[in-house]
């Protein structure tokens, strides 16, 4: 069971490069999003997406786009890194809204490193 | 909005022992809350959600309780085992939408 995978798994990039985090769920989960992960900081929602063609800003939206063109997947991208940036990311899906009922878990990828220089 | 507080922020126990993590919220309304857990160099998780109209849940060793009116859910680990060392984290989300907080975690060592 491949569940929610996150590729890559590490990346260095340099200030004002840009690149794409890309997330697959195999689960047809409609619901999807993106966090970032900081010491100190707990987990944070970038964006999300409640279905094919939707995203949504979440709390941390700044710096970061994201499309969902195809229902399985869900891509971050960083047009113009910044060490500010520097990060693991995780994507995470789930069915229906999350914890909405007993069954609305959130599943998430094993995360992507990333360090802006 | 939402503040989510796990206190302690570590935690280190001999392997046996009964251990409460505990996990506070600030806004009552909340419509379910999830307990999750984290490896190093890994994602989270699931462990137990508990709806809001529940007092607790169990799997196995764990057991999960919610207190909506005071803010607070406890995990209940049950003879703890070093294979049980890890970060813990709790997530709710409230009745407006889409987005869960989640606590900041509490890492937990169980030595042998």
């Amino acid at each position: 069971n491949a569940g929610v995978t996150q590729t890559p798994k590490f990346r260095v990039l340099k200030t004002g490069q840009s690149m794409t985090l890309l997330c697959a769920q195999d689960m047809n989960h409609e619901y999807m999003y993106w966090y970032r992960q900081d010491p100190g900081m707990g987990l944070r929602l970038i964006h999300y997406s409640v279905g094919e063609g939707t995203t949504a800003k979440g709390e941390v939206p700044d710096g970061y786009n994201v499309s969902r063109l195809k229902k399985q997947n869900f891509l971050l991208g960083l047009e113009s890194a910044a060490p500010s940036q520097t990060s693991v990311y995780f994507c995470a899906s789930s069915y229906g809204a999350p914890l909405s009922t007993t069954n609305e878990k959130l599943f998430f990828g094993s995360g992507t490193q990333l360090s802006v220089l | 909005k939402q503040e989510v507080t796990q206190i302690p922020a570590a935690l280190s126990v001999p392997e046996g022992e009964n251990l409460v993590l505990n996990c506070s919220f600030t806004d009552s309304a909340i419509y379910n809350l999830q307990w999750f857990r984290q490896d190093p160099g890994k994602g989270l998780t699931s462990l137990l959600l508990i709806q809001s109209s529940q007092r607790e849940q169990t799997s196995g060793r764990l057991n999960a309780s919610l207190d909506k009116s005071s803010g607070r859910s406890t995990l209940y680990i049950a003879a703890s085992q070093p294979g049980d060392s890890a970060t813990y984290l709790c997530a709710t989300n409230n009745n407006a939408g889409n987005m869960l907080t989640f606590g900041g975690g509490t890492r937990l060592m169980v030595k042998p």
